[in-house]
This record gives C-alpha cells, structure tokens and sequence, in this order.
C-alpha cells in the first residue's frame, strides 16, 4: 500500500542532545513537508522540500535541520538549539502544482526529559 | 502574514443535527482551501477541495462553502454521527507556493 511513514512513533530526548525523525513516503511525491503541532494550536510549518537536493525553511525552522537526498525520504533533526522540542511532529508529502492534497504520517511524539 | 482562524471551542451537538464549522482568513488570496480530519494522536487525513472559483462543494455529508469576499468557509456534516466526533482543520495554499498553512483546528462531539 502507497503511504507515508513516520518513525519512532515516540521519542524521548536528553536535554542537549540531537534527535532525527524519519520519514519515507511511496507515493511518488516530489513535495514533502514536516510540520509541528502543539496542543490548542493549529500545525506551523518547519522545511518543506519540492524536489530531491532542495528545502525551504518554514514559518519556525530555527533548531531544526532537514536533508532530502532521496526523493522518498525527509528527515527532520531537531537539534539541542531548539528551546522548546517538545511537540508532535507531523511529516506529509503531496504532489507539486495545483489543487493539491497533503498526505500526513502518523506522527512522531518528542519528548524532552 | 496571513492569519487562519477557527473557533477553538469544541462544538457539541446531538447525533443527526448538522455541524457547521467556520474558517475565517485575513492576509491571503488562497487559490483554494482544504478540509482535514484529525483524531487525536494521529495524522489529519485529507477531506475536501474548493477553489476559488467554486461556492461550494459536496462529498456524501460533507459540504463546503468558500466566500473569498467574506473570507471565510463553512464546513457542515449532515445527519451527524458520534463517528464523526475529530478536530476539523481547514488549510490554505497559494498558487505557486505548494505551501499549507493550518488554522488550529475546531474539536467536534457529535453525542448520541
């Protein structure tokens, strides 16, 4: 079945440290996107990427590094310069071009301790 | 920068009324708007389209208006079910961007 996968489903982290959520998609899309959602609010956008070797920051990408070597694979790194990690991070892929869909994973749950 | 509101009170209603939930936008010319269901703990999942172009748009109970001069859609569910008890999210993009913004989402309770 074509989808988008996300993993670990949880995460916990050490203050200080670096931590990297997965995320592969079999969809064939060239747009991918990672997102972070906290609670009562809607989700903020971190990098998006539009085709292999090319990302963007979003609305909130500082403490945050992505690749996008593989056409199906954008990973996120949250690393120790963000403040405040805790948060459900949310990866999604669409087509490029108009009237578009997301298409979302099923969510990495970080947590600082 | 554009601003993407919907009410953050969670609707309650009684299985088999209709639910509308709003999404007012300010700053923006969307060339269209989407609808997304999220449960909790889970990824939202892709509900309707509508362009900018279109009044509204129908899919079984689901409905959506978009008033670019108000700017604001309406998303109402028919004939309401407890199954349809989620946080309801609408999205805006732009032409040329493939760019998503969120609005925060409405919970909806939808009791027997």
């Amino acid at each position: 079945d074509g989808g988008i996968t996300q993993s670990p489903k949880y995460l916990f982290r050490k203050e200080g440290q670096n931590v990297t959520l997965s995320c592969e998609q079999n969809l064939n899309h060239d747009a991918m996107y990672w997102y972070r959602q906290d609670p009562g609010q809607g989700l903020r956008l971190i990098y998006y990427s539009q085709i292999v070797n090319d990302f963007q920051k979003g609305d909130i990408a500082e403490g945050y590094s992505v690749s996008r070597e593989k056409k199906e694979s954008f990973p996120l790194t949250v690393t120790s310069a963000q403040k405040n990690p805790t948060a459900f991070y949310l990866c999604a892929s669409s087509t490029t071009g108009a009237k578009t869909e997301a298409f979302f994973g099923q969510g990495t749950r970080l947590t600082v301790v | 920068s554009q601003k993407i509101e919907q009410n953050s009170e969670a609707l309650n209603i009684q299985e088999g009324k209709t639910a509308t939930l709003t999404c007012n936008y300010t700053n923006y010319s969307p060339a269209y708007l989407q609808w997304y269901r999220q449960d909790p703990g889970r990824g939202p999942v892709f509900l309707l389209l509508i362009r900018e172009n279109e009044k509204e748009k129908r899919k079984e109970r689901l409905k959506v208006t978009f008033d670019t001069t108000l700017k604001q859609s309406l998303f109402h569910i028919t004939a309401s079910q407890p199954a349809d008890s989620a946080t309801y999210l609408c999205a805006l993009d732009a032409y040329n961007f493939n760019k998503f913004y969120f609005g925060s989402g409405t919970k909806l309770n939808v009791k027997p």
